[in-house]
């Protein structure tokens, strides 16, 4: 069983709209959740999440953990062509520091 | 800060041929590297973990013997892909991190690999 489950797989809006990206995980000895941007080559980091309710922003992008529910949202307002790109979860457990990634979405924005 | 380099960017060779990648932090002390690879499509495996100045750690199904990891600084890892087959072509990223501080992973810009 997946232990990052993301969704959609695949999203395609037009310019301007709201996004929210899923990202569930599983919980036992959860310890941390990130989010990551792939373009063309490797990820970039967004956001890193270990407490419950608290919002994470940079610009048109925003995070949040729920732990009692166990997922995450990735929110991108006013979407620009520029968003375009694979979003990948990634959760981390117990005391190891490797990464597991979901599936990614694959966020496609037409002018 | 936290820039993770990666050369080369894109490696075609034969069949045999053994393929050495680099992962280098730029600016910080990079205490853990790991190696993913990646498939068209798909999201990114995690095939070793590597601390320097011992030897790593492979995932389960990963060849040691055909991967061969080399961390002998706190900036540079190495990856060579022994006696390297077409099956072994992909998109291999690495990434760094310094576990003295609470810092996520940053990604190198990874190499494809394609083996004729």
């Amino acid at each position: 069983e997946d232990k990052v489950v993301q969704s959609p797989l695949s999203l395609v809006v037009h310019e301007g709209d709201t996004v929210t990206l899923n990202c569930s995980y599983e919980v036992t000895n959860f310890r941390s959740l990130l989010w990551y941007k792939q373009e063309k080559k490797a990820p970039t980091f967004l956001f890193m999440l270990t407490s419950s309710g608290i919002e994470k922003k940079s610009g048109r992008l925003s995070s949040i953990l729920d732990k009692k529910e166990l997922f995450s949202i990735l929110n991108i307002t006013a979407t620009q062509t520029g968003d375009s790109a694979v979003y990948l979860c990634a959760g981390t457990w117990g005391g190891s520091e490797k990464l597991v990634f979901g599936k990614g979405t694959k966020l496609t924005v037409n002018p | 800060g936290a820039v993770v380099s990666q050369h080369p960017s894109w490696v075609i060779c034969k069949s045999g041929t053994s393929v050495k990648i680099e992962c280098r932090s730029l600016d910080f002390q990079a205490t853990t590297m790991f190696w993913y690879r990646q498939f068209p499509k798909q999201s990114l495996m995690l095939m070793a973990t590597s601390n320097e100045g011992s030897k790593a750690t492979y995932e389960q199904g990963v060849e040691k013997d055909k991967f061969l990891i080399n961390h002998a600084s706190l900036t540079l890892s190495t990856l060579t892909v022994t006696s390297a087959h077409p099956e072994d072509s992909s998109f291999y990223i690495c990434s760094a991190r310094d576990l003295r501080v609470a810092q996520p992973q940053h990604f190198g810009d990874g190499t494809r690999l394609s083996i004729l």
